[in-house]
């Protein structure tokens, strides 16, 4: 069983269109991230949830609306989508208050063409 | 705020070579840290984290890391790389102070393993 599952998993998509991806995890933890990876690599925080309110919101442009339906679930919305947009999106979970490590999910490329 | 930093964009190494890399963090408070690894197209796989305690951590696939206060480092180690450990490495650390659902991520370093 897979702990943090996104999808999908490669997303390509036209300048101007809107585009959901999906995150799940099944480990039980109260926290979930998104974040983005540039094309250097570069590891980003966007959001995060904690049982399902937002605690993080990183100057993320409001084009990207994350939603929560419950503590195990959190979605990331993309209107309008840019060129800039096109980028790895990553999915984690980890416990809120605790030394534990985040687990990821295997990412979503994303594409704007 | 708190940060980590990896001063090398690669590290090259002849399989069978003891390997390291580098990674120096910059916190408010005693760090929670962390070392991912991330192999072509997947995501990061947790290795091993510093929380307390002995300051050499040992972790996942023969991967270890010294924590040193007075350097403000905590180095991956491994004492004989092998080709198949060529990925991209990732140093990171929770806020425990201002903000504890935040992981800081270093720029990741690539290691490559040459046979």
């Amino acid at each position: 069983d897979t702990a943090v599952s996104q999808t999908p998993k490669y997303l390509v998509t036209q300048m101007g269109n809107d585009k959901s991806i999906k995150c799940e995890q099944n480990l039980g933890h109260d926290t979930m991230y998104w974040y983005k990876q540039d094309s250097k690599k570069f590891l980003k925080i966007m959001f995060s949830y904690n049982n399902k309110e937002l605690i993080i919101n990183e100057t993320v442009p409001n084009r990207f609306s994350p939603k929560s339906p419950d503590k195990a679930h959190l979605n990331l919305h993309i209107n309008s989508l840019e060129l800039g947009d096109s980028a790895v999106y990553f999915c984690a979970s980890s416990l809120g208050l605790s030394d534990t490590e985040a687990f990821f999910g295997q990412g979503t490329r994303l594409t704007v063409v | 705020a708190q940060s980590v930093a990896q001063p090398e964009d690669q590290v090259n190494v002849a399989e069978g070579n003891p390997l390291t890399v580098k990674c120096t963090y910059s916190v408010s408070g005693n760090p929670y840290l962390f070392w991912y690894v991330q192999y072509p197209n997947r995501g990061l796989q947790f290795l091993l984290k510093y929380i307390t305690g002995d300051n050499l951590v040992k972790g996942s696939y023969g991967f270890e890391a010294e924590f040193n206060k007075s350097q403000t480092s905590f180095h991956l180690k491994k004492p004989s790389a092998l080709v198949s450990d060529s990925a991209l490495y990732f140093c990171a650390v929770r806020d425990i102070v201002y903000n504890f659902n935040k992981f800081y991520f270093g720029s990741g370093t690539k290691l490559n393993v040459k046979p």
